[in-house]
């Protein structure tokens, strides 16, 4: 994605805890967006963040620092279905609503 | 009653033909995409429609033509098919007003291959 960076593999246990980072360039931010994508599937929305702080959605949550342009996406009591790629997108005030994916992080779960 | 909805799903192809994905939203959004994902798996837009206008229109080849007939649907089609238009291309849209930021709905996808 351009200018948007997020590792490309990570690895965790079943019921544990990943967090999967995520930045951004900050000129014309305009808010931060996370989707899962399994394979052969398409993305599907996980959370967005627009302002500083934690956005909690059950299991996942996702976190926005604006000034720092990082965010995070928080994964607890993994399961195995949560095995798949997770992208960060960000969108700019001059893009429209498209939004710009980073190349996504694909999470392996293991028993 | 898929949201988001393109055909066909899989299409094999050999170079230099001329081929059309369609897409349909139900869902009452206004703006609609085309995204391309790679074998590397990059998300990648290439054009976006707001009520059948054309607002982005990303370093695409021209053999790639979007056309909106309504703000329901979006087709894609692309003359003089090339090896390197192998890819998937998902189909989306988006509320111009909603909760969570106008968030993005994309379709299952069409396979392309093209030989």
């Amino acid at each position: 994605g351009q200018n948007i960076d997020q590792p490309t593999e990570m690895t965790a246990t079943e019921g544990a805890i990943v967090q999967i980072n995520c930045t951004y360039q900050t000129s014309g931010f305009n808010g931060l967006f996370w989707y899962q994508q399994h394979a052969g599937e398409a993305p599907t929305f996980l959370s967005y963040n627009v302002l500083d702080g934690l956005e909690e959605k059950g299991r996942f949550s996702s976190f926005l620092s604006r000034s720092k342009g990082y965010s995070y996406l928080l994964l607890k009591e993994l399961q195995m279905k949560d095995s798949a790629s997770y992208l960060c997108a960000d969108r700019k005030e001059d893009s429209g609503y498209a939004l710009n994916f980073g190349k996504g992080t694909s999470l392996l779960v293991t028993p | 009653d898929t949201a988001v909805s393109q055909t066909p799903k899989y299409l094999v192809t050999q170079m230099g033909n001329d081929k059309s994905i369609k897409c349909e939203q139900n869902l009452g959004h206004d703006t609609m995409y085309w995204y391309k994902q790679d074998s590397k798996k990059f998300l990648k837009i290439m054009f976006s429609y707001n009520n059948k206008e054309l607002i982005i229109n990303e370093t695409v080849p021209n053999r790639f033509s979007p056309k909106s007939p309504d703000k329901a649907h979006l087709n894609l089609h692309i003359n003089s098919l090339e090896l390197g238009d192998s890819a998937v291309y998902f189909c989306a849209s988006s509320p111009v007003t909603g909760d969570y930021g106008n968030t993005i709905y994309f379709g299952e996808g069409s396979w392309l291959t093209v030989v």
